[in-house]
């Protein structure tokens, strides 16, 4: 079936530094996203690219679709202590209704003060 | 605007006994899918609802788990019997159904642990 292949599985970096994270696949999809999830919490969108090559940043963060379609980044530019948590990748081919999500493994996020 | 609304927050149970989730999605959302996550992954779809109606249910283990969502609002995921697999947090999300997917939105989830 579809899977997402995401790394790193962790990271650990001290506060100020940028992160960079990455997810591909075999296959294509119309639509790439990130989500952060907090313990105990579901995942919270961060960034949705809807366009192969689209570039999109939300605050400090900036995530690309790739050309290709199979894949895309999230980089985390000057990282804070709230920073940590779970960053998943995730993918769909949504048509006239929205389609599920397929997720990757994540990236867990270690931010020393 | 009120969240997704699910509970319970946390259930323990004996394997070969049934449970039941609750999900409230956001009003006027017409889409309702019932995610599981187990410890170390990312969520997998279980089941999709548009309205009261299936659109993708092709990755619930059918002989055990069930779900339903009779007025189109909120739904139930069931699992009977329980096995000790299906310890994971069960996730419930909600979207209008239009291409926004800003309003994809996650509930907290309900923590499943079956001893």
């Amino acid at each position: 079936g579809q899977q997402l292949n995401q790394s790193p599985q962790s990271m650990f970096i001290q506060e100020g530094e940028d992160v960079s994270m990455n997810c591909t696949s075999s296959s294509i999809f119309n639509t790439w996203l990130w989500y952060k999830q907090d313990p105990g919490e579901g995942p919270v969108l961060l960034i949705a690219l809807y366009k192969a090559g689209e570039l999109t940043s939300n605050g400090r963060l900036t995530a690309q679709f790739g050309i290709t379609r199979k894949d895309s980044f999230l980089n985390i530019s000057a990282s804070i202590p709230s920073d940590v948590g779970i960053y998943f990748c995730a993918a769909m081919n949504y048509g006239g209704s929205q389609g599920n999500l397929i997720f990757g493994k994540g990236t867990k996020l270690s931010v020393k003060p | 605007e009120a969240g997704v609304a699910q509970s319970p927050r946390y259930k323990i149970i004996e394997k070969r006994q049934s449970v039941a989730f609750w999900c409230n999605p956001i009003s006027g959302h017409a889409t309702l899918y019932w995610y599981q996550q187990i410890l170390g992954q990312g969520p997998k779809l279980l089941i999709q609802f548009q309205n009261n109606g299936v659109v993708d249910d092709s990755q619930l283990p059918k002989d055990r788990f069930s779900a339903e969502r009779l007025k189109g609002v909120d739904s139930t995921l069931k699992i009977q019997p329980a096995k000790l697999e299906d310890s994971a947090v069960y996730l419930c999300a909600s979207s209008s159904g239009t291409g926004d997917l800003n309003g994809y939105t996650f509930g907290s989830g309900t923590r499943l642990t079956v001893v």
